[in-house]
């Protein structure tokens, strides 16, 4: 299973855009990247999924390059309620998730 | 539409006792998966049940257990509880076995 690497926390202003980062030197031909954000004492929440280039929905966009071994989340305009951990998801199938530590995004008023 | 529901919300248990958590998909979705998530990490992959078969199976003892019913609904059973199983278990259901997944808000056990 492809193991991923994000960064542990960030902090950002509200309105900024928030880039996260994921690694995943390991990815498969078959893998997807799949992000997912949880609140606290709630279950994860699905954002965005992606195989390669760009994907975009009404919350935010994943860029894949083409090597596959990173992928960025990026939350436009982040509000307070943006606050959360963000994680990153490598697999084939719900069979295979893994959940690391994911990164907890901190917005700032 | 319902989402995935679980039942109970919370639970107290005392060491060696054993515990049914329960979990109701969204109408339509095949799919059911648990997981298990300790104040501070990421949810650990139990189980995963899949047209009532179970397709996947993460690293946790046998003392846990899962089923998946006709209706796709879903129970997970701990045996001989560990302080350690104190956790928030977490079940989440989706149409196939894709990485899209809806969460369930969870059961807190919590064993004494």
């Amino acid at each position: 299973l492809a193991k991923t690497t994000q960064p542990i926390s960030m902090d950002s202003y509200e309105g900024q855009e928030v880039n996260i980062t994921c690694s995943h030197n390991n990815i498969a031909t078959n893998d997807y990247i799949t992000w997912y954000q949880q609140f606290p004492s709630q279950g994860p929440r699905f954002i965005i999924q992606g195989y390669k280039t760009k994907v975009t929905n009404e919350v935010a966009s994943l860029f894949i390059p083409a090597d596959r071994k990173s992928s960025t989340l990026s939350l436009p305009r982040v509000s307070l309620s943006d606050t959360a951990v963000y994680y990153c998801l490598v697999g084939a199938g719900s069979y295979q998730l893994t959940f690391g530590k994911g990164t907890k995004l901190s917005v700032i008023p | 539409d319902a989402g995935v529901t679980q039942s109970p919300t919370h639970l107290i248990k005392t060491r060696g006792q054993h515990v049914t958590l329960r979990c109701s998909p969204i109408s339509g979705h095949k799919s059911v998966s648990w997981y298990q998530q300790v104040l501070g990490q990421g949810p650990q992959f139990i189980f995963q049940y899949y047209e009532k078969e179970e397709r996947g199976r993460g690293n946790f003892p046998d003392r846990f257990s899962a089923r998946q019913f006709p209706n796709y609904s879903s129970e997970l059973n701990v045996n001989a509880l560990l302080l350690g199983d104190s956790a928030l278990y977490l079940c989440a259901s989706s149409y196939g076995q894709g990485l899209e997944q809806y969460f369930g808000p969870g059961t807190r056990l919590t064993v004494t």
